[in-house]
């Protein structure tokens, strides 16, 4: 039972470059998030999904998409990358609504835009 | 900012001392929670307390609640040095349709033998 995995563990950016990242989850839960943590910020939520097929607005969605094809993936795509989002990107997931169960984390993705 | 403000910042005591985290919110909430960072990783659930709960434990946490003042405070009795991470506190709110988690700052514990 790995939880909550995500891929690439680091990776650097150029400016305007794109990439995915890749949240998976075995335990079969619902609901999944992606949050970015910045120094003193704690963590903010991205967009999240409440189930397959359906993505939702976060409190800071700018600049980033999100994909739930299948229940146990959940994808955050950067199309033009800026420095701004230079972070480190969490994935989670909950079995029952975030705000009301707890949520499972990722190790994390540091990515850093030049 | 609906963010939830963690007092203090930063927390630095001997192994063996207890640590006392407080978190302050400003809605009205579901559920808080308390999660753990360590450095360079991913976070972890500690405990989680409903709004009607006052008082939880867990091994050596205790968390207290007060919804009236809309704060909460962690507990880490007897310190080790495997404590030292980040802590933030979690708190659960439900809107209609939106249920969303939102984290405090964090507080950044080290505890020293």
């Amino acid at each position: 039972n790995a939880g909550v995995t995500q891929t690439p563990k680091f990776r650097v950016l150029k400016t305007g470059q794109s990439m995915t990242l890749l949240c998976a989850q075995d335990m079969n839960h619902e609901y999944m998030y992606w949050y970015r943590q910045d120094p003193g910020m704690g963590l903010r939520l991205i967009h999240y999904s409440v189930g397959e097929g359906t993505t939702a607005k976060g409190e800071v969605p700018d600049g980033y998409n999100v994909s739930r094809l299948k229940k146990q993936n959940f994808l955050l795509g950067l199309e033009s990358a800026a420095p701004s989002q230079t972070s480190v990107y969490f994935c989670a997931s909950s079995l029952l609504a975030g705000g009301r169960d707890t949520q499972y984390f990722g190790p994390g993705t540091r990515l850093t835009v030049l | 900012s609906q963010q939830g403000e963690e007092d203090p910042q930063a927390l630095s005591i001997q192994e063996g001392e207890n640590a006392t985290m407080n978190c302050s919110y400003k809605t009205s909430i579901n559920n808080l929670q308390w999660y753990r960072q360590n450095s360079g990783r991913g976070l972890v659930h500690l405990i989680l307390i409903r709004s009607n709960e006052r008082e939880k434990h867990s091994g050596r946490l205790r968390v207290t609640l007060d919804t009236s003042k809309k704060s909460s405070s962690l507990l880490i009795t007897a310190s080790r040095a495997a404590d030292t991470a980040s802590y933030f506190c979690a708190y659960g709110r439900v809107s209609g349709t939106a249920s969303k988690l939102t984290f405090g700052t964090g507080t950044r514990l080290q505890v020293t033998l």
